[in-house]
């Protein structure tokens, strides 16, 4: 098991730019979450996926905010024309997908921008 | 919407004392899970003990155990013998009932803002 993986773990970045992170989370977990969370704060949920499908989607993601998960097995988080309020960890998150089953987190993608 | 509220920012403990730090949630959902999650300066995120809502008996994890109110919706962790690892951030999280491909209504999990354990050596 080797656990959920995140990259680049850390993404400085100037405004307007466009970052993408990707998540490759547990072998044979098919749902995947993303969630995004700021200083002093815990983790918000933003998306996740049943397999390659996106089931879910918060509020919180804006139309810059495109994710995806083409063969049901790695997922790519994309942020359009970014803006210094996108400045946060994103988190990646996989789980064997049966109901209440344990969520296991990565270590997360830093972004700033500038 | 669910909501989880941890009023305490920051504890602290002597090591090797007991801690205990707390959850309140609001739901109108009767079946539904609560966790509690660690997460230390290297800020990956650690399931520390989870509880099933249906469960009358309060989870346990060696020196981590939950004292369960349902009915008062409220989730507290208990930390004996607090060792200088268990410094951290403990987020407590919700996660409501949801089926194999529910469409809608899943929210993933819903965490509080989280306490900051010291622990005085």
């Amino acid at each position: 098991d080797t656990g959920v993986s995140q990259n680049p773990r850390h993404k400085i970045t100037k405004r307007g730019q466009n970052v993408t992170f990707r998540c490759d989370p547990i072998s044979e977990h098919n749902r995947l979450y993303w969630y995004r969370q700021t200083l002093g704060q815990g983790p918000e949920f933003l998306t996740y996926f049943q397999n390659e499908a996106q089931l879910e989607k918060s509020r919180l993601l804006s139309d810059r905010f495109s994710a995806e998960r083409p063969k049901g097995s790695f997922s790519t988080l994309e942020i359009q024309r970014t803006e210094q309020g996108d400045s946060a960890m994103y988190l990646c998150a996989s789980s064997p997908g049966a109901n209440g089953n344990t969520i296991y987190f990565g270590e997360g993608s830093w972004l700033t921008v500038v | 919407a669910q909501t989880v509220t941890q009023s305490q920012p920051e504890m602290s403990v002597q090591e090797a004392e007991t801690v205990t730090l707390s959850c309140t949630y609001d739901t109108s959902e009767s079946d539904y899970y609560l966790f509690w999650y660690k997460q230390p300066p290297s800020r990956q995120m650690i399931l520390v003990i989870r509880q099933e809502a249906y469960k009358q008996q309060n989870a346990t994890e060696n020196r981590f155990s939950v004292n369960f109110q349902k009915a008062a919706k409220s989730f507290s962790l208990k930390i004996s013998d607090s060792q200088l690892g268990d410094a951290a951030m403990y987020f407590c999280a919700y996660s409501g009932p949801w089926g194999e491909y529910s469409g809608g209504g899943a929210d993933g999990l819903t965490f509080g803002k989280g306490t900051h354990l010291i622990i005085q050596p």
